[in-house]
């Protein structure tokens, strides 16, 4: 069964700082993984996603993600943090066979100015 | 372009009563997801549909929940009776073919239910 594990449920940063968001996953199969941001009160947005080629992958807002293999992970990194990043983020795994999206449990980041 | 579409935004409910939560796909997308948000649970599939299909209604929690999708343009997850503990958020969410072909997922805006 696949499952995704998000390290740290509260991320606190100063404006400007480094943000990395951590993401383990376990996939029997190639996964597909995605980064979803969540702002108060609404829906969840996709930041990014890798499905197969290029293992470093850029998304919006300037957040970017690698994958790597070998160590089950995908984790979230922006160079420099912007108040407007304060938000809930949603790691996600999905395989190639059964069509489900699978989300971690979140981790709330805050940016301090 | 119009998202996914979602109604009533807000519900409060008296426990025991009839809730219907209704959804809008993004026109043109094949597969549509229930997902519930809790503090205590997170992010849970309930039910997804493929082409109007259930494929997987695994995650519905028991017999007081159900879901329809009797076209491609609109779907219901209907609970009843209602329970304080489904006080939650509900998403509706739409994709191309579905997230095995890495295809990404829509989300509306979220029903928010409280059960009182």
């Amino acid at each position: 069964a696949q499952s995704v594990t998000q390290l740290g449920s509260h991320v606190s940063v100063s404006e400007g700082a480094l943000v990395l968001l951590r993401c383990n996953y376990s996939s029997s199969v190639p996964p597909y993984l995605f980064w979803y941001v969540q702002y108060p009160n609404q829906g969840l947005q996709l930041l990014l996603k890798y499905t197969t080629g290029a293992t470093l992958v850029k998304g919006i807002n300037g957040f970017e993600a690698e994958f790597k293999k070998s160590e089950t992970s995908f984790h979230l990194t922006k160079p420099s943090a912007h108040m407007s990043d304060a938000a809930e983020y949603f790691c996600a795994v999905s395989d190639n066979q059964g069509g489900k999206l699978i989300f971690g449990q979140g981790t709330e980041l805050s940016v301090k100015p | 372009d119009a998202g996914v579409i979602q109604s009533p935004r807000h519900e409060v409910t008296e426990m025991g009563q009839e809730v219907t939560l209704r959804c809008k796909p993004i026109s043109g997308h094949n597969s549509l997801f229930w997902y519930r948000q809790t503090m205590m649970r997170g992010l849970e599939l309930l039910i997804y549909f493929n082409n109007n299909v259930p494929i997987d209604d695994s995650g519905m929690p028991e017999d007081r929940f159900s879901a329809k999708m009797p076209n491609a343009s609109f779907s219901t997850l209907k609970i009843q009776p209602s329970e304080p503990r489904d006080s939650a958020v509900y998403f509706c969410a739409s994709s191309l073919r579905g997230p095995s072909s890495g295809n990404t997922i829509y989300f509306g805006e979220g029903s928010w239910l409280t059960v009182v």
